[in-house]
C-alpha cells in the first residue's frame, strides 16, 4: 500500500518570498508522482508530474519539483510567490503498472500575505 | 475543449433520500475515478470504472454506494439513503487509455454534498 505524507499543513509567506512545500510518500513498487492545486470552492488542477526522465519537473505556474528516489521525496517549489498563489496543494502518487488510484496527502493550505 | 464536467455543483439531501452525482468526462476519455473530500483530508479514491466496467471499486463503502459509467452518457455515483456522515465533496476524475495518458487524471469541479 502506498501513503502521502505533507509535512506542513500551513504555510503562510510573505509575497515575492520563495516557497517549498514539503512530500514524502512511501510505497513498496515505483510510482508516478503529481502536485495538484485546489482554489477555494474549486477542483483540482494538474501543477506537474514525475512519470519518468528528468528528476526535476516543471510545472505551470512557475512551480517545479524534484524527485528524490533515496529520500522518497517530491518537493514542490517556487521562488517567488504571488497573492495569486494562495490555494490548497495536494502531492499525490499511483502505482506503475497497478491501479490506477491516485492516493492524496491531507494537503497543504499555501497563504501569501502582501 | 469541456473539461470535466460534474453536475450538480451543490446538492442538498434530506437523511434517508437518493443522492445521484453525474460526471461527463473530457471528450476522448475513457477512464473516470470518483474520490471523495471530506473537511480538513485529502482526496480519497472510490471506485475507478472504464465504459461499462467497474475495475477497482476498493474505496466504495460497502453499502448504499454504487457507481456506474454506461457505454453512452454520464458516469452516476448513487448514494442510497443518505446519512450526515456521506456530507463531502465528491470529485470525479478522468484520463485516456494509454499507458501513459492513462496515469494523468484531470478533475472537476466537483459536486458538493450536504446531508441535512
Amino acid at each position: 500500500a502506498q501513503s502521502v505524507t505533507q509535512l506542513d499543513s500551513q504555510v503562510p509567506v510573505f509575497e515575492e518570498a520563495p516557497v517549498e512545500l514539503r512530500c514524502n510518500y512511501s510505497s513498496s513498487v515505483s510510482v508516478y508522482l503529481f502536485w495538484y492545486v485546489q482554489y477555494p470552492n474549486q477542483g483540482l488542477q494538474l501543477l506537474l508530474k514525475y512519470l519518468s526522465g528528468s528528476t526535476l519537473v516543471k510545472g505551470i505556474n512557475g512551480f517545479e519539483a524534484e524527485f528524490n528516489k533515496s529520500q522518497t521525496s517530491f518537493h514542490l517549489r517556487k521562488p517567488s510567490v504571488h497573492i495569486s498563489d494562495t490555494a490548497e496543494y495536494f502531492c499525490a502518487v499511483s502505482d506503475r503498472g497497478g491501479s490506477e488510484k491516485l492516493v492524496f496527502g491531507k494537503g497543504t493550505k499555501l497563504t501569501v500575505n502582501p | 475543449n469541456a473539461g470535466v464536467m460534474q453536475n450538480p455543483r451543490h446538492l442538498v439531501r434530506r437523511r434517508g433520500q437518493e443522492a445521484r452525482l453525474r460526471c461527463s468526462p473530457v471528450k476522448g476519455h475513457s477512464h473516470v475515478y470518483w474520490y471523495r473530500q471530506l473537511p480538513e483530508e485529502g482526496l480519497k479514491f472510490m471506485v475507478y470504472l472504464q465504459k461499462e466496467n467497474i475495475i477497482d471499486e476498493s474505496g466504495m463503502p460497502k453499502e448504499r454506494f454504487s457507481a456506474e459509467f454506461p457505454k453512452e452518457g454520464p458516469s452516476i455515483l448513487r448514494i442510497q439513503q443518505v446519512v450526515r456522515g456521506d456530507s463531502a465533496a465528491y470529485f470525479c476524475a478522468s484520463s485516456r487509455s494509454g499507458t501513459t495518458g492513462r496515469n494523468i487524471q484531470y478533475f472537476g469541479a466537483g459536486t458538493r454534498l450536504s446531508v441535512l
